[in-house]
């Protein structure tokens, strides 16, 4: 596609409930990458992915987090038993190769946790 | 640890003149890259300039530059003759520079305000 896409843009649940959010990333792009960014904030890595093999998952805050890419191209990232604190925009980013550090990142996801 | 540190939560600035963002950064690598990243109102992350440490030139990009100070730790943003479409928070971001450069710490961000 012409950009990174993500959805959904907006995505409300209740404390418990799982959440999948997807990205979509430049159509031959290598690495794919997730960023939380709270309100205010500058965005925070949470990990990253060369084709299919996630090379880093360092930035995941702790086992309710998970993500994948399956066929090296849409990843998701799954949130199990949100919790209040998740609330924040997830965003995704990806770049053509790994080492040229250049980024383009999608609009995100903003997600709320009542 | 690498840590990036913006001094300055908002800043404004005439429309048509010069503004500087400043942002120091810490790190005991010799090899890294150094951006400058602009999130309008529109809420998108947009890279504006980059830098790469082992060039001594300064980056330029139209309107941005940048003032590149590797031995104080230091890269700031210029951006001349500011336009109102310039208003946004901007973001000073670091990345190692032997693999994973994608993997960018940034800084708080500073709000900029560019008025009529």
């Amino acid at each position: 596609g012409a950009g990174v896409s993500q959805s959904p843009r907006y995505k409300v649940t209740k404390r418990g409930q799982d959440v999948a959010l997807r990205c979509d990333p430049i159509s031959g792009h290598v690495s794919l990458y997730w960023y939380r960014q709270a309100l205010g904030q500058g965005p925070e890595f949470l990990t990253y992915f060369n084709y299919e093999a996630q090379q880093d998952k360092s930035g995941l805050p702790n086992d309710r987090f998970s993500a994948e890419r399956p066929e090296g191209s849409i990843s998701t990232l799954t949130i199990q038993r949100t919790e209040q604190r998740d609330s924040a925009m997830y965003r995704c980013a990806s770049s053509l190769v790994e080492s040229t550090g250049e980024l383009f990142f999608g609009e995100g996801s903003r997600l709320t946790v009542l | 640890a690498q840590t990036v540190t913006q001094s300055q939560p908002e800043m404004s600035v005439q429309e048509a003149e010069t503004v500087t963002l400043s942002c120091t950064y810490d790190t005991s690598e010799s090899n890294y890259y150094l951006f400058w990243y602009k999130q309008p109102p529109s809420r998108q992350m947009i890279l504006v300039i980059r830098q790469e440490a082992y060039k001594q030139q300064n980056a330029t990009e139209n309107r941005f530059s940048v003032n590149f100070q590797k031995a104080a730790k230091s890269f700031s943003l210029k951006i001349s003759d500011s336009q109102l479409g310039d208003t946004a928070m901007y973001f000073c971001a670091f990345s190692h520079g032997s693999s994973n450069t994608g993997k960018l710490i940034f800084g708080q961000g500073t709000t900029l305000q560019v008025k009529p």
